[in-house]
């Protein structure tokens, strides 16, 4: 099964300033297909996770573009430009190249 | 607008079973590959793929995570927009809110989970 290993757990951040979460897979997560299906998703508290980019760097409809998402090959990063109040929650990296694994969290929390 | 159901889950004892349903609604329920995520409380926040079924199209056919394989069955009615996980031989580890999603390279919607306690 692919690993992905998301650093830092936790990340306390001051309002208004950015935040970067990195995602490592233990193999490569471009598909045969020519595409790399790794997806960043936010969990609110009380919620259900919510897809916030799909194959690393496209934005689901409605999602605020201070969110992005780089890498390839097996490293990948989510930012947030400029952290929000209700960006507070756990974001978690995915893959859907090999099967589907998620990485376990990495909390976003307001300083 | 997309919508997902949860139903069926609450408390059963080890060596039990359970079957919970997923109604979907805002889309073309029968083209879409439909999976399970668990969340289990005593994971910390760690989302655990449980299984999916391919659209009729694509075969229908099943896949499940190690953990589960052999105990939980993924199935579907596609006149009923309904996806089904039957649990057999729970454990206690199997406690968890159990999410249907629906699939679009990964799961794009969600819906709101279902508690599913295994405990004597």
């Amino acid at each position: 099964d692919v690993v992905m290993t998301q650093t830092p757990l936790s990340l306390p951040v001051t309002l208004g300033q950015p935040a970067s979460i990195s995602c490592r897979s233990s193999q490569s997560l471009v598909h045969s297909d020519g595409n790399t299906y790794l997806n960043w998703y936010q969990q609110r508290p009380g919620q259900s996770p919510r897809r916030l980019i799909y194959k690393v760097s496209n934005r689901e409809s409605g999602v605020p573009d201070r969110f992005s998402g780089s890498g390839s090959g097996t490293d990948f990063t989510l930012r947030i430009s400029r952290v929000e109040a209700e960006d507070v929650g756990v974001y978690y990296c995915m893959q859907a190249t090999l099967r589907l694994t998620f990485g376990g969290g990495t909390t976003v929390e307001i300083k | 607008e997309v919508q997902l159901v949860e139903s069926g889950g609450g408390l059963v004892k080890p060596g039990g079973s359970l079957r919970l349903s997923c109604t979907a609604s805002g889309f073309s329920f029968s083209n879409a590959w439909m999976s399970w995520v668990r969340q289990a409380p005593e994971k910390g926040l760690e989302l655990e793929w449980v299984g999916r079924v391919k659209s009729k199209a694509h075969g229908g056919t099943t896949e499940y995570a190690a953990p589960v394989k052999g105990r939980f069955t993924i199935s579907r009615d596609d006149s009923k927009n309904t996806l089904y996980l039957e649990m057999n031989s729970l454990k206690t580890e199997d406690t968890a809110v159990y999410y249907c999603t629906r699939e679009y390279w990964g799961p794009d919607y969600w819906g709101q989970g279902i508690l599913v306690t295994v405990s004597s």
